[in-house]
């Protein structure tokens, strides 16, 4: 089945320390976006990534961190340093093709992290 | 700046329409999105509009444009107590499927 994974679902962290969320797609997809969602917000851009080796900062990208060294692969270190890191965060890839009207961004279903 | 607004809470009768509405600052934004969210899950893409078109119809779901007002709105006909969830409008800005999101209109369907 083709999709986009993330793992885990639920993680939780104790203060000072860093942890790595995964993201994985298998579908073939250039570009990748970590999002992250806080009640009664909209989704806020932390990092993406159009191609491997390459990535941008989003709209919060302070105290994230990521690497794209493969094409699959997206994952998000939220460090120390994130003040605030109680999130859900979902991850996305997305395919632009030459006909307009062929352009989607798919989703994970997303990692709850706690700060405890 | 960007910025996407939308109401929060809607509150419809199971068979009665919806209609969640949305605005947007950026005049350029080339797609106009809507996803749902069910609790505890990821976004699922509904539909989108493409910003020369007024209007899009696909199954229940009618996305209406007004690019003159920057104004997004998703109509659900025949709304079912399977709709309730979260709501989610999004602008494509800076090209690449880079998303401004909405803060969310929760959707409850009551019998």
């Amino acid at each position: 089945d083709g999709g986009i994974t993330q793992s885990p679902k639920y993680l939780f962290r104790k203060e000072g320390q860093n942890v790595t969320l995964s993201c994985e797609q298998n579908l073939n997809h250039d570009a990748m976006y970590w999002y992250r969602q806080d009640p009664g917000q909209g989704l806020r851009l932390i990092y993406y990534s159009q191609i491997v080796n390459d990535f941008q900062k989003g709209d919060i990208a302070e105290g994230y961190s990521v690497s794209r060294e493969k094409k699959e692969s997206f994952p998000l270190t939220v460090t120390s340093a994130q003040k605030n890191p109680t999130a859900f965060y979902l991850c996305a890839s997305s395919i632009r093709t030459v006909e307009w009207d062929d352009t989607e961004a798919f989703f994970g279903q997303g990692t709850r992290l706690t700060v405890v | 700046g960007e910025d996407v607004e939308q109401s929060l809470f809607l509150s419809v009768r199971e068979g009665d329409s919806s209609v969640i509405n949305c605005t947007y600052t950026d005049s350029s934004s080339t797609y106009l999105y809507w996803y749902k969210q069910e609790p505890g899950a990821g976004l699922q893409l509904l539909t989108y509009i493409f910003s020369n078109m007024d209007m899009k119809q696909d199954q229940r779901l009618t996305v209406l444009l007004n690019k003159k007002d920057k104004h997004l709105s998703l109509r659900i006909a025949d709304t079912q107590t399977g709709d309730s969830a979260i709501y989610f409008c999004a602008e494509e800005t800076g090209g690449y499927n880079k998303l401004i999101f909405g803060a969310g209109t929760r959707l409850a369907v009551h019998p």
